[in-house]
């Protein structure tokens, strides 16, 4: 396994622009998740995939913001018409029944992440 | 709702010293999931460990357990034998809902870790 992929690690944008955020699941993990994480705090969560279908979406996740899963591999993620409160980190993970938990848990694996900054 | 407590911002250890830190979580459901992650500088999230609610034993994993007491809801990690490279966020999460489906984490604020040689 070559561990969750995310692109671009930084971003730097001014207010107003919109950006797009790439994530590689581990291959043959059918469920990927986003989440944001701003500083001094823990992630929170604001998308679910299971293979291409976006089965919850947070209410954090504005209409400026969407997410997609095209053939179920990658995902990206996208902010129009950024603000300067959605600088945080935009965190990818998957996992898959083969790292199942007792009782229906998973073992979730996380990207390093990409580091948002709206000027 | 549910709910994850982590009173600790930061936490100071000498290597090769154990450190414990603290989880306090709040649920209604009767069945449940507890992590606990690593976040080094690097950024990516790391599974550590898990104890499930109905599980009798404390779980272990390596150097680090899971100091479980139901009835006072918490779910302290206790890391043995401190190194260097245990210098990191660590987060304490429970799952949102339970049984089968997605596991979607509610996380808390995290203790940053220092691990002094």
């Amino acid at each position: 396994d070559t561990g969750v992929s995310q692109d671009p690690r930084h971003k730097i944008t001014k207010r107003g622009q919109n950006v797009t955020f790439r994530c590689d699941p581990i291959s043959e993990h059918n469920r990927l998740y986003w989440y944001r994480q701003t500083l001094g705090q823990g992630p929170e969560f604001l998308t679910y995939f299971q293979n291409e279908a976006q089965l919850e979406k947070s209410r954090l996740l504005s209409d400026r913001f969407s997410a997609e899963r095209p053939k179920g591999s990658f995902s990206t993620l996208e902010i129009q018409r950024t603000e300067q409160g959605d600088s945080a980190m935009y965190l990818c993970a998957s996992s898959s029944r083969r790292d199942t938990l007792p009782r229906y848990n998973e073992k979730l694996f996380f990207g390093s992440g990409t580091q948002l900054s709206v000027l | 709702a549910q709910k994850i407590t982590q009173t600790q911002p930061g936490m100071f250890v000498q290597e090769k010293e154990a450190v414990t830190l603290d989880c306090t979580y709040d649920t209604s459901d009767q069945s449940y999931g507890l992590f606990w992650y690593k976040q080094p500088s690097s950024g990516e999230m790391i599974f550590l460990i898990y104890q499930g609610s109905y599980d009798e034993q404390n779980a272990t994993e390596g150097r680090y357990s899971l100091n479980f007491q139901k009835a006072r809801k918490s779910a302290n990690l206790v890391i043995s034998a401190s190194q260097l490279g245990d210098s990191a966020m660590y987060f304490c999460a429970m799952r949102e809902g339970f049984g089968g489906g997605y596991n979607k984490l509610i996380f808390g604020a995290g203790t940053r870790l220092a691990v002094h040689p």
